[in-house]
């Protein structure tokens, strides 16, 4: 099993630049995860898919979407790019949104000029 | 609204020194709580978890950590550390809402 999967790794993007960050998970998980990790403030939930279908925002959706494109795959999309959106970005997923043991993928460092 | 707080933001410590990292949490609830690590370069990794039970819960890597309902509490120890651990530490809250909620992580360096 890979577990937790996310292209690209690295990108480099200018403001107004538009791109989609990609996860995949084999675990056949219900619920997915988008976070992203800045210094000093720990993960915060952007997006969160508790099942296929659904989608609901977290703490800090403001600039992103997000598509739940099968119960595998969660994408993340950043319409136009700001540099407050340079962070890394980890997707996670769990059996169900209540179990709480998430599993977590390589992340994508964003750097936005 | 709910939080996670970890006081400490940076350790320092020499390797065979115990550990402590402190966690407390807003929440009233009944309440999952976790530790996950960051070793540098990589993803999150699980090191424990508390859903219910004896609130003291071992996890990997001779890390444990003691819940404390009336503290709101749920500290991080190890008796002693090696250069391996040096890593960034992550408390984090589950609430009944379902959703994770993490602390801003204590970064812990572990000097050989």
């Amino acid at each position: 099993n890979a577990g937790v999967t996310q292209t690209p790794k690295f990108q480099v993007l200018k403001t107004g630049q538009s791109m989609t960050l990609q996860c995949a998970q084999d675990m056949n998980h219900n619920s997915m995860y988008w976070y992203r990790q800045d210094p000093g403030m720990g993960l915060r939930l952007i997006y969160y898919s508790a099942s296929e279908g659904t989608t609901d925002k977290g703490e800090v959706p403001n600039g992103y979407n997000v598509s739940r494109l099968n119960k595998r795959e969660f994408s993340l999309r950043l319409e136009s790019a700001a540099p407050s959106q340079t962070s890394v970005y980890f997707c996670a997923s769990s059996v169900t949104s209540g179990s709480g043991e998430q599993y977590f993928g390589p992340g994508t460092r964003l750097t936005v000029t | 609204a709910q939080s996670v707080s970890q006081h400490n933001h940076h350790v320092i410590l020499s390797e065979a020194a115990s550990l402590e990292l402190g966690c407390n949490y807003s929440y009233g609830g009944t309440v999952n709580l976790f530790w996950y690590v960051q070793y540098p370069g990589q993803h999150l990794q699980l090191l424990l978890k508390y859903f219910s039970g004896d609130p003291l819960v071992k996890g990997i890597k001779g890390f444990e950590a003691e819940f404390i309902k009336s503290k709101f509490s749920f500290n991080l120890r190890k008796p002693s550390v090696q250069w391996s651990d040096t890593a960034e530490y992550f408390c984090a809250v589950r609430n009944q809402g379902g959703k994770l909620i993490f602390g801003q992580g204590t970064e812990l360096s572990v000097k050989p």
